[in-house]
């Protein structure tokens, strides 16, 4: 059965303070990993999707990394509207490539 | 863009009724279709997979004669909860894909309550 566990759950940095996210994940054959933001009360916002081992992606203050076991989105000085949730996703082979198994995500919280 | 609209955003209903909610892909034609719910601090749980002109996949434990899925066409997704009751009242969320090999676009949700 396909898992996703993030972690941590919630993560709480200064302005300008850089850290990062994990995602480990267990899947028969992994076809795509993905990372979403979410807002509150809002649908998830897409961010990157990786595809295989070593292969790395960024968006502004984002990075995203793969391994065969984990993912970690890197955030780089980060801003108070950096604040949501961020989650990750699986998807393994032979389903369609939106057909996603979550975790439950990380709350990260930037203060001035 | 990939733009994915649900409608409505918020509904309330009555315990027992029944309630329809909207998944439009406004600027592509969608294959495919997904819709998840989402309980308060928990993750996106997949539901079921539409297909356009065919019978929607549920997942294991989902119930099919609770939640309707109709898919009519390359942009309109429709999920119908059926004598809706308290424990129904979650966030429901929808994507829409071009394609099997293509990623999806989630809506903006639909907060469900049931009094």
């Amino acid at each position: 059965e396909d898992q996703v566990t993030q972690s941590p759950e919630a993560l709480r940095l200064q302005e300008g303070e850089s850290s990062s996210l994990n995602c480990s994940y267990t899947v028969s054959g992994l076809r795509g990993l993905f990372w979403y933001r979410q807002d509150p009360g809002k649908g998830p916002e897409f961010l990157f999707t990786l595809y295989s081992a070593g292969e790395e992606k960024e968006k502004e203050r984002l990075k995203a990394t793969l391994t065969k076991k984990e993912s970690f989105l890197h955030i780089t000085a980060p801003k108070p509207e950096d604040s949501a949730t961020y989650l990750c996703a699986v998807t393994g082979r032979g389903s369609t490539l939106g057909r996603l198994y979550f975790g439950r995500g990380t709350q990260l919280t930037v203060w001035p | 863009g990939a733009v994915v609209s649900q409608h409505p955003s918020r509904v309330i209903c009555k315990s027992g009724t029944s309630v329809k909610i909207e998944c439009r892909s406004l600027d592509f034609q969608a294959t495919t279709m997904f819709w998840y719910r989402q309980f308060p601090k928990q993750s996106l749980m997949l539901m079921a997979t539409s297909n356009e002109g065919s019978k929607a996949t549920y997942e294991q434990g989902v119930e099919k004669d609770k939640f309707l899925i109709n898919h009519a066409s390359l942009t309109l997704s429709t999920l119908t909860v059926t004598s809706a009751h308290p424990e129904d009242s979650s966030f429901y969320i929808c994507s829409a894909a071009r394609g099997p090999n293509t990623e999806a676009f989630f809506g903006q949700g639909t907060r469900l309550t049931v009094v």
